[in-house]
């Protein structure tokens, strides 16, 4: 059980390109979300999902942009890089079921991304 | 909408003394309120959760909290911190209602356990 993945850890781009940041959970959850680090700004949701096919903006979602074919992944893409998107981007996913244990959110370790 | 704010940025304490760290939230509706930490260069992982019941809830390695409704805070405790929890920690609050997922999260503590 690999839990959330993140893939790639590092990035470096440079202003203008596009790239896909990949999120992966083996857990069945439902909810999967993006969100981005920025040192003294706690944690911004981009985009969040509850299901396959379902998908909504969160507090930042200018320059990204989200899809959910499958339960398992959610793939988030920046379609013209700018250095104010330099963060360290965060996945997490839960279940939307009843009970104690579903309220948990499980994070991903994380992708850091420099644009130049 | 909710926010949630973390009154401090940094605290340091020394091994083996008590700490709390400070959370407050503003809701218009009822609330589930959690704290998390991230050790250097990890993800974040759930140390404690206030979903309903007793107003006082622990971690399995010793930090408490206590939600209090009337002051709408949610101050993390623990008696006596180690070189190991030196961490960021992170409150966060989202909606209790149906089909609300979404968490609001504070501006974080970075907790510096001097020894």
């Amino acid at each position: 059980n690999a839990g959330v993945t993140q893939t790639p850890k590092f990035q470096v781009l440079k202003t203008g390109q596009s790239m896909t940041l990949q999120c992966a959970q083996d857990m069945n959850h439902e909810y999967m979300s993006w969100y981005r680090q920025d040192p003294g700004m706690g944690l911004r949701l981009i985009h969040y999902s509850v299901g396959a096919g379902i998908t909504d903006q969160g507090e930042v979602p200018n320059g990204y942009n989200v899809s959910r074919s499958t339960t398992e992944d959610f793939p988030l893409r920046l379609l013209s890089a700018a250095p104010s998107q330099t963060s360290v981007y965060f996945c997490a996913s839960s279940s939307t079921g009843t009970g104690f244990s579903t309220d948990t959110q499980y994070f991903g370790p994380g992708t850091r991304l420099t644009v130049l | 909408a909710q926010s949630v704010t973390q009154l401090d940025s940094q605290v340091p304490v020394f091994e083996e003394a008590p700490v709390e760290l400070r959370c407050n939230y503003s809701s218009s509706v009822s609330v589930y309120l959690f704290w998390y930490v991230q050790y250097p260069n990890q993800g974040l992982q759930l140390l404690l959760k206030y979903l309903s019941g007793s107003t006082l809830v622990e971690s399995i390695n010793g930090f408490e909290a206590e939600f209090n409704k009337s002051q709408t805070s949610f101050h993390l405790r623990k008696p006596s911190v180690h070189i190991s929890d030196t961490a960021e920690y992170f409150c966060a609050v989202r909606d209790s209602g149906a089909g609300s997922y979404q968490l609001t999260f504070g501006k974080g503590t970075k907790l510096s356990v001097i020894p």
